[in-house]
């Protein structure tokens, strides 16, 4: 099993310009999280998802969108790029939703944004 | 707002050495989690726990409820060991997705 693919690993955005950061998971989880992580910070959820269809909200959505079609995608769009966003972004995925024991979470090798 | 404090910032060690990763945080929890970061950037799940104590290799990982404190423990540490090394506990009666993350220690293991 690949696990968690993110693609690209590396991009430099302009101010105002746009892009998809791609995210698959081939473990059939439910779960699905983007998270970012800003030099000497946490990583803070932007989004996540419940399932196919199914999406909301993180910490620190602003100037970001989600969709999740089908189970294995969940890509995460950036409509105009500011310096702000900046960071290094990590998709994660697991098999239920209550942080339990049996529930670890899976992580990308995450996609190292600049925007200049 | 639950934070959560992580000790020490930067660690160094030499080879052989037993470490300790400290974790603290500040309300109820359901869960902790243990990651492991490495160099290159790729985030690993290390250990997921609500109570005592979990072995796996060489880590061991023990958490007391009642101090609101978890440690992280290598044991014979390797090189292969330095890494960033993150704490995140999910809050007591929030929603499950607000997880929130320590700014992780990052330990250097020296041959």
């Amino acid at each position: 099993n690949a696990g968690v693919t993110q693609t690209p690993k590396f991009r430099i955005l302009k101010i105002g310009q746009s892009m998809t950061l791609q995210c698959t998971q081939d473990m059939n989880h439910n779960y699905m999280y983007w998270y970012r992580q800003d030099p000497g910070m946490g990583l803070k959820l932007i989004y996540y998802s419940v399932g196919a269809g199914i999406t909301d909200k993180g910490e620190v959505p602003n100037g970001y969108n989600v969709s999740r079609s089908t189970t294995e995608d969940f890509p995460l769009r950036l409509e105009l790029a500011a310096p702000s966003q900046t960071s290094v972004y990590f998709c994660a995925s697991s098999y239920s939703m209550g942080w339990g024991e049996n529930s670890p979470l899976h992580f990308g090798n995450g996609t190292r944004l600049t925007v200049t | 707002k639950n934070e959560v404090e992580q000790s020490p910032q930067n660690l160094t060690a030499q080879e052989g050495e037993f470490i300790t990763i400290n974790c603290s945080y500040s309300v109820g929890i359901s869960a902790l989690h243990w990651l492991q970061q490495h160099p290159g950037g790729g985030i690993v799940s290390l250990f997921m726990l609500s109570s005592g104590k979990k072995k796996h290799g060489r880590l061991i990982a023990t958490i007391n409820i009642q101090e609101k404190h978890s440690s992280l423990h290598i044991t014979a540490s390797h090189p292969r060991d330095s890494a960033v090394y993150i704490c995140a506990v999910c809050s007591l009666g929030g929603s499950n997705y607000k997880l929130t993350f320590g700014k992780g220690t990052l330990l250097t293991v020296n041959p």
